[in-house]
C-alpha cells in the first residue's frame, strides 16, 4: 500500500497557483518526498524532492511541514500544459523502488 | 542528451504468445528498475538491477515474467505464454547511482495488449 494519501482529483484556472496536498504521516527520518507527474500516455516525469526544508526549482515548490507529515506541490502559474496526474511519494532516495499509489488527477482549464 | 528509450511502443500479442520488450536506459546509469501500470492506476514495481545484478524481483506477478540485463546496460522484460491480464503499460526508469537521491528518469513504456 502506497504510503501516502492524496485527493483523486483537482480543478485549477489557468495562470493561478495549483497547490496539490499529500499527507504521509507515517514518513520516517530517512524517508524524501519526492514528487512526479505523469502526462497522458507518457512515463512519469520528476518535478522535485526534499527532506525537510522547503525546496524550489523552475517547476514547482515544495512546502513541507514542520512535523513532516504532510506537504503540498506548488505549481505558482499553471498552464494546460500541467494537466497530469500527479505523485506523492516518500522513499529513502531513488535507489529504491517507487510506491506511486493513485496520485491526484490535475485538470488546468482555460 | 539521450534520455530512457523503450521498444517497441505498442505491442498486441495473442494470449499464449511470447513478448520481449527492451529497455535502453540512460548511459552510465547503475540502477534499472521495471514497473508495471494498469489502466487508470500508478505504476507498481517489478523488478530492480544494479548493473547487471537483479537484487529485488519481489514485483513480477508469476514465473511467467522474466528479467534480465547481462552486461549491465540495456534490459529485456519478458514475458512467457501472455495473458489477458498482462494488458498494461510497462515501464522503465533508469538512475545513476543506487543510493544517490537523484531522480529515476523513465521511459515513454512499452504498451502491451494482449488478445
Amino acid at each position: 500500500d502506497a504510503k501516502t494519501t492524496q485527493p483523486p482529483s483537482m480543478d485549477c484556472a489557468e495562470g493561478r497557483a495549483a497547490n496539490l496536498p499529500c499527507n504521509h504521516s507515517t514518513i520516517s527520518g530517512n524517508e524524501y518526498v519526492y514528487w512526479y507527474r505523469q502526462i497522458h500516455s507518457q512515463g512519469p516525469q520528476y518535478i522535485i524532492h526534499g527532506l525537510k526544508n522547503n525546496e524550489t526549482n523552475e517547476m514547482a515548490s515544495l512546502i513541507i511541514t514542520e512535523d513532516r507529515k504532510s506537504s503540498t506541490l506548488i505549481l505558482p502559474h499553471a498552464t494546460l500544459r500541467d494537466t497530469a496526474v500527479y505523485y506523492c511519494i516518500v522513499s529513502p532516495n531513488s535507489g529504491y523502488a517507487l510506491n506511486f499509489g493513485k496520485g491526484t488527477s490535475l485538470l488546468v482549464t482555460p | 542528451g539521450a534520455g530512457v528509450s523503450q521498444s517497441p511502443r505498442y505491442k498486441v500479442a495473442k494470449r499464449g504468445q511470447d513478448v520481449a520488450l527492451r529497455c535502453d536506459p540512460i548511459s552510465g546509469h547503475v540502477s534499472l528498475f521495471w514497473y508495471q501500470q494498469a489502466l487508470g492506476q500508478g505504476p507498481e514495481f517489478l523488478t530492480y538491477f544494479q548493473n547487471e545484478a537483479q537484487l529485488d524481483k519481489s514485483g513480477l506477478p508469476s514465473d511467467r515474467f522474466f528479467a534480465e540485463r547481462p552486461e549491465g546496460s540495456v534490459s529485456t522484460l519478458k514475458i512467457q505464454r501472455t495473458q489477458q491480464e498482462d494488458s498494461a503499460v510497462y515501464l522503465c526508469a533508469s538512475s545513476p547511482s543506487p543510493g544517490g537521491k537523484e531522480t529515476q528518469y523513465f521511459g515513454p513504456g512499452t504498451r502491451l495488449l494482449v488478445l
